[in-house]
C-alpha cells in the first residue's frame, strides 16, 4: 500500500530552526509537496521537489532523496505565525496526491 | 497567482436536507478539480477527482449517490451533499489544477455542520 509518515507534533522555540521529516512509500513518484495549513483554513503551497537535493525559498527549505524515500522541510528563524500543521504529500504514478497526516508545529516564545 | 474560491465558507443545515458547495477557479482553467474532506486534526482525504465535462472518479468508500459532483465548466465544480446527516459534518476543501500543471490550488474550504 501507499504510505506517508511524518511526526504528529513538534515543538520549537521562536527564532530557532526546526526540521520536519517525511518518509514515503508510494506506487510511482511524480514529486513531493509540502503544504502549510493553519487551523480551520485550507492548505497553502510551500514547496515542490521532484529531483534530489535541497530547494531553498526564503526561510523555508525542502530536501528530497528519492532513493531513500525521504524528505524534510526546514524552517529557519521561526516566527509565532509559523505555528501550523505541515502536510507532506507525494504525487504517485497516477498523478494523485497521497497525503501524510500532517505535523502540528507548536512555536513557543 | 492562481485563485480558487469556495462558497459558502460555512453552512449549517438540518439532517435530511441537501447542501451544495461551489468551487470556482477565478483566473485559470481548471481542467481537473479535486474534492477533499478533512476531520479535525486529521489529514486531507480525497473524495473524488473530476475532469471538466466527464463524470467524477470517486475514491473507494465514497458514496457517489450521496456526494454528487458536477464539473460542468472549466471554472466551476459543485459538490452536493444529499440527505445530509450529522456524520457528514466536516471541512470540505476543493482544489484545482490546470492542464498538466503539477500544482493544485486550494480553495478556502467550507465548514459544514449538520444538526
Amino acid at each position: 500500500g501507499q504510505n506517508i509518515d511524518q511526526p504528529t507534533e513538534m515543538t520549537a522555540t521562536e527564532g530557532a530552526i526546526v526540521q520536519i521529516n517525511c518518509t514515503y512509500q508510494t506506487s510511482g513518484f511524480n514529486g513531493l509537496f509540502w503544504y502549510q495549513q493553519h487551523a480551520g483554513e485550507a492548505p497553502t503551497f510551500l514547496s515542490y521537489n521532484v529531483l534530489d537535493g535541497l530547494e531553498e525559498k526564503g526561510r523555508f527549505s525542502s530536501f528530497l532523496s528519492r532513493s531513500k524515500g525521504y524528505s524534510y522541510l526546514l524552517l529557519k528563524e521561526l516566527q509565532m505565525k509559523d505555528s501550523a500543521s505541515y502536510l507532506c504529500a507525494v504525487m504517485d504514478s497516477n498523478y494523485q496526491l497521497i497525503w501524510g497526516a500532517g505535523t502540528k508545529l507548536i512555536i513557543k516564545p | 497567482g492562481a485563485v480558487v474560491s469556495q462558497h459558502p465558507s460555512r453552512v449549517i443545515c438540518k439532517s435530511g436536507t441537501s447542501v451544495k458547495i461551489e468551487c470556482r477557479s477565478l483566473d485559470f482553467q481548471a481542467t481537473t478539480m479535486f474534492w477533499y474532506r478533512q476531520f479535525p486534526k486529521k489529514s486531507l482525504m480525497l473524495m473524488a477527482t473530476s475532469n471538466e465535462g466527464s463524470k467524477a472518479t470517486y475514491e473507494q468508500g465514497v458514496e457517489k449517490d450521496k456526494f454528487l459532483i458536477n464539473h460542468a465548466s472549466l471554472t466551476l465544480s459543485t459538490l452536493t451533499v444529499t440527505s445530509a446527516h450529522p456524520e457528514d459534518s466536516s471541512f470540505y476543501i476543493c482544489s484545482a489544477r490546470e492542464g498538466a500543471d503539477y500544482e493544485q490550488y486550494f480553495g478556502p474550504g467550507t465548514r459544514l455542520t449538520v444538526t
